[in-house]
């Protein structure tokens, strides 16, 4: 089975720009989660989906924001990009959003604001 | 708020024991995960504790103590591939409301495994 996939693996934007990154969670997963990692740091929470709702949400601005379609696949949209955006943006599946669940990452998405 | 400490930094010997601590304090509790990320990688799971007490999976073990806010992970006999960083992660109550969780990362710790 393929595991969690991201696209595109690596982008450059300039400042001002709006960029979309793309997540297809494990086949039978209902829930994504987001998230940003700078390099160094561990990775800080953005969102997380299950069945098409918000069910988390980190502490980032409105610039940011994401949805989740029927087939659980889910974007992560970040508008006004700023260079601090620039960061690996690491999407997460699991099957529940509650208990005792495991979270299944992406390779992540490799963001450059210029 | 929430915040999680972890080393940044630890060197051990290929076929010793390590133990990486992690301290957090959080609003609300929900779980505290441990994931392994090797350089370039995404992190992978490797033990997830919600109630008091050591999880044993193979050469892992993790444990917890709530009222503490510590747990630590401890790796046994260790192979070259273990060298990677250590993320320690508690869920917890998110900001947007009831129902709803967000997973807190620690900085991470970088492990190096010399021979």
């Amino acid at each position: 089975d393929a595991g969690v996939t991201q696209s595109p693996t690596h982008l450059i934007k300039t400042r001002g720009q709006h960029v979309t990154l793309r997540c297809s969670p494990i086949s039978g997963h209902k829930s994504v989660s987001w998230y940003q990692q700078v390099l160094g740091q561990g990775p800080q929470f953005i969102f997380q989906y299950y069945e098409k709702e918000e069910r988390g949400r980190g502490n980032f601005p409105d610039r940011f924001s994401a949805r989740q379609f029927p087939n659980y696949s889910s974007e992560l949209n970040v508008n006004a990009l700023l260079l601090g955006d620039s960061a690996l943006y690491l999407c997460a599946s699991s099957l529940v959003w509650q208990g005792a669940y495991e979270q299944y990452f992406g390779p992540g998405t490799r963001l450059t604001v210029t | 708020g929430q915040n999680i400490d972890q080393p940044t930094e630890m060197t051990a010997t290929e076929g010793a024991i390590v133990q990486i601590n992690c301290t957090y304090q959080t609003s609300g509790f929900n779980g505290l995960f441990w994931y392994q990320q090797h350089a370039g990688e995404a992190p992978t799971f490797l033990s997830y504790n919600v109630l008091d007490g050591l999880e044993e999976k193979g050469r892992f073990s993790s444990f917890l103590s709530r009222s503490k806010g510590y747990s630590y992970l401890l790796l046994k006999e260790l192979q070259m591939k273990d060298s990677a960083s250590y993320l320690c992660a508690v869920r917890a109550p998110s900001y947007s409301g009831a129902g709803s969780y967000q997973l807190t990362f620690g900085k991470g710790t970088k492990l190096s495994v010399i021979p």
